[in-house]
């Protein structure tokens, strides 16, 4: 079975820190991907990335970066410069590549960045 | 459409009445999926079509639920006889092809009373 822990229930910072989602994985696929969502307030899930398991090479868009490290199953999410727009739910997601195509959510963390 | 439209945004419902919500996905997006979300989770999946044939139902919690997708665009979740155990937001995702992103719609907010 999948599973995907998101340990951190809620962070809170204040502005122009850096901060960092966690985000362990289980699946006995040797195939899938990895995503991470924002959930703003008004509800609709955004997309930010999407993660093949062959590519364990970190990734950066802007003040974001993501590390995933198949040997520890995790795929975490820093958010550097942190902005008071930055705030939201977090979700980080699995998906199998062959097989059932839902995606696994985890708990989410929701992310409070103070000014 | 630009993106995935859900309708209608909030309803309240009387406990034992029947319900039904709509999806329009994105234009074109061959997959589409209906996910629910308590208050404080993450999303679960409940059913996957891939135009109107529906293949993967096995997050349906009972048989109260019921989803459609005719001609393999607009959508329809159906609750009947419903509970306050059924209160969540069910969130509409579509994508182009398996291993496509979801694109998500805003929601619709269920309150059973």
């Amino acid at each position: 079975a999948q599973k995907v822990t998101q340990a951190q229930t809620e962070i809170s910072v204040v502005e122009k820190e850096d901060v960092t989602l966690d985000c362990v994985y289980e699946t006995r696929d040797t195939t899938y991907y990895l995503f991470w969502y924002k959930q703003p307030p008004s509800g609709e899930l955004v997309f930010l990335i999407r993660r093949n398991s062959f590519d364990e090479q970190n990734e950066i868009s802007g003040r974001y970066s993501w590390n995933f490290q198949k040997s520890t199953s995790s795929f975490n999410f820093t958010i550097t410069a942190s902005q008071v727009v930055d705030s939201a739910v977090y979700f980080c997601a699995l998906k199998e590549i062959q097989g059932a195509q839902k995606l696994v959510f985890g708990q989410g963390t929701r992310l409070t960045i103070n000014p | 459409g630009a993106g995935v439209s859900q309708s209608p945004r909030y309803k309240v419902a009387k406990r034992g009445q029947d319900v039904a919500l709509r999806c329009d996905p994105i234009s074109g997006h061959v997959s589409l999926f209906w996910y629910q979300q308590a208050l404080g989770q993450g999303p679960e999946f409940l059913t996957y079509f891939q135009n109107e044939a529906q293949l993967d139902k096995s997050g349906l919690p009972s048989d109260r639920f019921f989803a459609e997708r005719p001609e393999g665009s607009v959508s329809t979740l159906k609750i009947q006889r419903t509970q306050q155990e059924d209160s969540a937001v069910y969130l509409c995702a579509s994508s182009l092809a398996g291993s496509g992103p979801q694109g998500f719609g805003a929601g619709t907010r269920l309150s059973v009373l």
